[in-house]
């Protein structure tokens, strides 16, 4: 089976931009979980979608919004960027039936 | 919410000799333990998870404790290898909206 893709790897966008992320899970996964990374912060949590329904959200302000779509792929969006928005975004897949969770290689996004 | 502690921050151990990775955890409702692997430039790999009806898993090199009273896990890895060397993460889940809190991660390095 295919691991989870996430596209793009890199992107470098400026201040007050926006962008949208993209993750597809691995093969009848129904969940996706995205998770911002930053060596100051960690990893932290930001939603996830199963059945293209958000069940579940993190702390983070509205700026980061999500959503899924019907063959269970996943976007994330940030809109009016922010240097601190600069990290590795990461999206993790998993089965209706557990919790384990498998992770994308990740979209490192550098905000100038 | 939860909060996940993970000590120590760094790790060095000669090739062969074992390394132990400790997490303690403050939400009794936790009851799913993973253990990622982060290589640099990727995503966090799962190497091994616990449940919070076992006590004890193994898997080859790689061993998982989980101490529900104390309310901490650890992970334990006999005769390192070079290939060992990452930075690893323990995180805690408890609920079907897989929310995972992740530990701020340690980093192996295995010395030839």
């Amino acid at each position: 089976k295919a691991g989870v893709t996430q596209t793009p790897r890199y992107l470098i966008k400026t201040r007050g931009q926006q962008v949208t992320l993209s993750c597809s899970p691995i093969s009848g996964h129904r969940s996706v979980s995205w998770y911002q990374q930053t060596p100051g912060q960690g990893l932290q949590f930001l939603f996830e979608y199963f059945s293209e329904t958000q069940r579940n959200k993190g702390n983070f302000p509205g700026r980061f919004s999500g959503r899924q779509f019907s063959n269970s792929r996943s976007e994330m969006n940030v809109s009016t960027l922010e240097l601190g928005d600069s990290a590795l975004y990461l999206c993790a897949s998993s089965s209706e039936y557990t919790d384990t969770q498998y992770f994308g290689p990740g979209t490192r996004l550098t905000v100038l | 919410g939860e909060n996940v502690e993970q000590h120590p921050s760094t790790l060095s151990v000669q090739e062969g000799d074992s390394a132990v990775i400790k997490c303690t955890y403050s939400d009794s409702a936790s009851n799913y333990f993973p253990w990622y692997k982060q290589e640099l430039g990727k995503g966090p790999q799962l190497i091994i998870d616990i449940r919070s009806n076992v006590g004890e898993k193994k898997d080859q090199r790689i061993a998982v404790t989980l101490n529900k009273t104390a309310k901490h896990f650890s992970l334990h890895i006999t005769e390192t290898q070079p290939e060992d060397s990452a930075v690893y993460f323990c995180a805690a889940s408890h609920n079907t909206g897989n929310q995972f809190y992740f530990g701020t991660g340690t980093s192996l390095t295995v010395i030839p």
